[in-house]
C-alpha cells in the first residue's frame, strides 16, 4: 500500500520567514495530494490541494508543488503569521474513493 | 449548509466493551471515510462506504467495523476494546472523487 513520509516533524520560523515542508510518496497510482491544517483540538481543514496532472499550485500565502518522476511533493507557505502555527498534514489518494494515506504531521510553530 | 457532524464527542469505556461511533456527513455527499488519531501513529485509515458499501479498507483488525444507511449516515463499532483503541475517531464526508474530504469534531475515546 501506500506510505508517505513527511519532514521535518517539528519546524520552528520567525514571523514573516517562509516554512516549507516535504512529504514522499511510494505509489505511483496515487493522483491526489491534499494539505491539512490542523489547529490544537480541532479537525483537520483543507489548506491547498494538487493533483498529479499539475506541477504548482498557489493560493496567496500557501503553495504545493509536485514532482511526480521524484514522487515527492512539498508545502510552501511564505510570510507566515503567528496564526499559521498548527499541524500540518500531507496526504496522498490512488483515486476511486475516500482514501487517504497521512504523512506523521510538522509542527509548525511561528515566534514573534 | 451544516459540516459533518459527529456524536458522541467523548466516551469513556471500559477493556472488553464495545463501541458504537455516528458520522452524519454533508448532506449530498456520500462517501464517508473513517480515520484513527493518536500521538504515535498519527492519522490512519480505517475504512471507507460509499452508497451503503464497504469501498475501502486500511488494516485495522476485525475488532473495527462500520456500516453506512441509505441517508448515508455512518456508524463505527469497535468490539473488545483494548488500552491501544484510545484515540480520537474522524470521520471525513467527500463530495466527488478525489475532491476535499471534509472532517468531523472526532470522537475522543479512552479506554480504562
Amino acid at each position: 500500500g501506500e506510505n508517505v513520509e513527511q519532514h521535518p516533524s517539528t519546524l520552528s520560523v520567525q514571523e514573516g520567514d517562509s516554512a516549507v515542508i516535504k512529504c514522499t510518496y511510494s505509489d505511483s497510482a496515487s493522483n491526489y495530494f491534499p494539505w491539512y491544517k490542523q489547529e490544537l483540538g480541532k479537525r483537520p481543514q483543507l489548506i491547498i490541494d494538487i493533483r498529479s496532472n499539475v506541477g504548482e499550485k498557489k493560493d496567496q500565502r500557501i503553495a504545493v508543488t509536485l514532482n511526480k518522476t521524484a514522487k515527492h511533493f512539498s508545502l510552501h507557505i511564505t510570510e507566515t503569521q503567528p496564526e499559521d502555527s498548527a499541524v500540518y498534514f500531507c496526504a496522498a489518494s490512488p483515486g476511486g474513493g475516500n482514501k487517504l494515506t497521512f504523512g506523521t504531521g510538522t509542527q509548525l510553530k511561528v515566534e514573534l | 449548509k451544516a459540516g459533518v457532524t459527529q456524536t458522541p464527542r467523548y466516551l469513556i469505556k471500559t477493556r472488553g466493551q464495545q463501541v458504537t461511533l455516528s458520522c452524519s456527513p454533508i448532506s449530498g455527499h456520500r462517501s464517508v471515510s473513517w480515520y484513527q488519531q493518536t500521538p504515535g501513529q498519527g492519522l490512519q485509515f480505517l475504512f471507507e462506504y460509499f452508497s451503503e458499501t464497504q469501498r475501502n479498507k486500511g488494516n485495522f483488525p476485525g475488532r473495527f467495523s462500520g456500516r453506512q444507511f441509505s441517508n448515508s449516515r455512518s456508524e463505527m463499532n469497535v468490539s473488545t476494546l483494548e488500552l491501544g483503541d484510545s484515540a480520537l475517531y474522524l470521520c471525513a464526508s467527500m463530495g466527488a472523487e478525489d475532491t476535499e474530504a471534509f472532517f468531523g469534531q472526532g470522537t475522543r475515546l479512552t479506554v480504562v
